[in-house]
């Protein structure tokens, strides 16, 4: 089973816009990780905000987390064509395991 | 440094046949682990291994072997390949744990006819 659902599926804007995507998760976590991968390309780890957190930020990267409805949202600010690429959330539960939502495609158009 | 490389990029078998997927980290992290890429469905856990010479089964097990003999490698076996194991597979490493912030090579395109 997904922990961790990404949604939308599939985001396309123009570049200097912001681009918004949330995660919604089924249990209680111990932290929460968003990766983010180019086409035919491993993924990047991006940021980790672990549960007794809010919020944290990491250059144009702003990630919120709400345990109360279990979900998170990662902000993408000024967005770049460099930008374009699927983008995962990823919750670890109590269980040792990290689980991957399916992604959302973002594509910035120049 | 190389980080996490996978050999091959690309593999195609024919039912039945085994063959291992090669993964080495140079970062000297404790914590592997081996995940598959279906499309539309995320990334889903095979194995892993928290030090050498210890590893645990992930969420899909099934049909797929695993050793680590040394802290840089941690290959993949598949005993017997069967259709439903064409998938990408990426190797995974991490400093502080198998849940926490992963570095992964590149992937393996694996086709089972």
């Amino acid at each position: 089973s997904q922990q961790g659902e990404e949604d939308p599926q599939a985001l396309s804007i123009q570049e200097g816009e912001n681009a918004t995507m949330n995660c919604s998760y089924k249990t209680s976590i111990n932290n929460l990780q968003w990766y983010r991968q180019n086409s035919g390309r491993g993924l990047v780890h991006l940021i980790l905000i672990r549960s007794n957190e809010r919020e944290k930020h990491s250059g144009r990267l702003r990630v919120t987390l709400d345990t109360s409805k279990k979900s998170s949202s990662l902000l993408i600010t000024a967005s770049r064509a460099a930008d374009t690429a699927s983008y995962f959330c990823a919750a670890r539960g109590s269980a040792r395991q990290l689980t991957f939502g399916s992604g959302t495609q973002l594509t910035v158009l120049p | 440094n190389a980080g996490v490389t996978q050999t091959p990029k690309f593999q195609v078998l024919k039912t039945g046949q085994s063959m291992t997927l090669q993964c080495a980290q140079d970062m000297n992290h404790e914590y592997m682990s081996w995940y598959r890429q279906d499309p539309g469905m995320g990334l889903r856990l095979i194995h892993y291994s928290v030090g050498a010479g210890i590893t645990d089964q992930g969420e899909v097990p099934n049909g797929y072997n695993v050793s680590r003999s040394t802290t840089e490698d941690f290959p993949l076996r598949l005993l017997s390949a069967a259709p439903s194991q064409t998938s990408v597979y990426f190797c995974a490493s991490s400093l502080t744990g198998v849940n926490e912030k992963l570095f992964f090579g590149s992937g393996t395109q694996l086709s089972v006819l």
